[in-house]
């Protein structure tokens, strides 16, 4: 069965920056897009970017350009999201979700509460 | 960049009765490229309708969808409790891709 395994919590300190994984199984690796979607306490569904897992191309957010990156390593069928530069906003769960192709998402990862507080 | 907006911001209903969610876009959207999720608390979110009015495997008639242009809508027939949930419309299938600020739907 298709799963999206993501690592564990984060507690960072404002300036510092995470790293996020998202492990895939179940289906061909790089036949479905990545995306990563976050959501503050509280609040509402925020999309952050996409990574094409085949070839490694990425696309991002106009509000996170410059500080995330995406990266995949087709051997371990594993897709990062590294967000830098933290500060206090950036407190939220992030999600990775599996695209078919500019499709919807149809299958996330349980999601990853990462907390930024000095 | 489409804005999506969804209302009412909270519907509070009873089990068994109808609930209709509205997501009006910016502009005009494919219809083709709308979908809508319901996430639960301590939950990711949950497909639940694509295309605009297709719904994802394992998703119960009660649930559908319709609409084209700048207007779409969720309907759930007869709300069961497991319902009771956020429920997010999203464009996707472009270079950008956008929520809804979302519906909750609580029992009365």
């Amino acid at each position: 069965q298709v799963q999206l395994v993501q690592s564990g919590a984060e507690v960072k300190k404002p300036g510092a920056s995470v790293k996020v994984s998202c492990k895939a199984s179940g289906y061909t690796f790089t036949s479905y897009y990545i995306h990563w979607v976050r959501q503050a306490p509280g609040q509402g569904l925020e999309w952050m970017g996409i990574i094409n897992p085949s070839t490694g191309v990425t696309s991002y957010a106009q509000t996170l350009q410059g500080r995330v990156t995406m990266t995949r390593d087709t051997s371990t069928s594993t897709v990062y999201m590294d967000l830098s530069s933290l500060r206090s906003e950036d407190t939220a769960v992030y999600y990775c979700a599996r695209d078919p192709r500019l499709g919807p998402f149809d299958y996330w990862g349980q999601g990853t509460l990462v907390t930024v507080s000095s | 960049e489409i804005v999506l907006t969804q209302s009412p911001g909270t519907l509070s209903l009873s089990p068994g009765e109808r609930a209709t969610l509205s997501c009006r876009a910016s502009q005009s959207v494919s219809s083709s490229y709308l979908a809508w999720y319901h996430q639960k608390p301590g939950q990711a979110p949950r497909l639940l309708i694509y295309g605009a009015s297709s719904r994802a495997t394992g998703i119960p008639d009660r649930f559908s969808g319709s609409g084209s242009g700048t207007d779409f809508t969720l309907t759930i027939s007869r709300l069961e409790p497991e319902d009771f949930a956020v429920y997010y419309c999203q464009h996707y299938g472009s270079s950008l891709w956008t929520f809804g600020q979302g519906t909750k739907v609580e029992i009365k």
